[in-house]
């Protein structure tokens, strides 16, 4: 079956401009989370959502950043008037079951860089 | 204090030689997981393997093995006759249960370098 996909996998775009970001789950997982990841450093985490809901939001480093899922399924994480330090990639998992055990499941994730 | 922590920023190991990647995690719920993953170069996640805070045995998946020691709120990440694909950047992660739901925490992962 398919994966977790991401689009677009690249994606450059100018200070001060919006991006979205797409992740498309897999099909029947509840768990949806996002996270950034700098240039060999770990994955830093943004947002969970269960279902259509987003019970954890701390992880949003500004409030440029939003996100948001519908159907249960795909998801969009849009940063607002981007700037440099945004630049990193985004990777966007998905999970069956919620807690423990659930395993994540990566998708390849969105390389953004802003000029 | 670091809810994950690797102290091992990089590994050496020869081929066929096993090798531990250590993991220490901090938390106060008495029902969480713990999580291997792999990223090559080519940046993909992969899952390795799981260990649940009321598991008895040490988890394994092939030539991966988790040796658990709850006292020591240590995870460590064995794996046996390493290849030259292992190399890679290896992170743990723990699930545990925040304000009613699950919060993913990651290390900030060892990188590993199997020798031919």
């Amino acid at each position: 079956g398919a994966g977790v996909s991401q689009s677009p996998s690249n994606k450059v775009t100018e200070k001060g401009k919006d991006v979205e970001l797409r992740c498309d789950p897999i099909s029947g997982h509840t768990a949806l989370y996002w996270y950034r990841q700098s240039l060999g450093q770990g994955l830093e985490f943004l947002i969970y959502f269960q279902g259509n809901s987003a019970p954890d939001k701390s992880g949003l480093p500004s409030d440029r950043f939003s996100a948001e899922r519908t159907g249960g399924s795909v998801s969009t994480l849009t940063i607002q008037r981007t700037q440099q330090e945004d630049s990193a990639v985004y990777l966007c998992a998905s999970s069956l079951v919620e807690g423990q055990g659930g395993e994540q499941y990566f998708g390849p994730g969105t390389r953004l860089t802003v000029t | 204090a670091q809810k994950i922590t690797q102290t091992q920023p990089g590994m050496f190991v020869q081929e066929k030689e096993a090798v531990t990647l250590d993991c220490t995690y901090d938390t106060s719920d008495p029902s969480y997981g713990l999580f291997w993953y792999k990223q090559p170069s080519s940046g993909e996640m992969i899952f390795l393997i799981y260990q649940g805070s009321y598991d008895q045995q040490n988890a394994t998946e092939g030539r991966y093995s988790l040796n658990f020691q709850k006292a020591r709120k240590s995870a460590n990440l064995v794996i046996s006759a390493s290849q030259l694909g292992d190399s890679a950047m290896y992170f743990c992660a723990m699930s545990e249960n925040s304000g009613g739901y699950q919060k993913v925490t990651f290390g900030t992962g060892t990188k590993l370098q199997v020798i031919p």
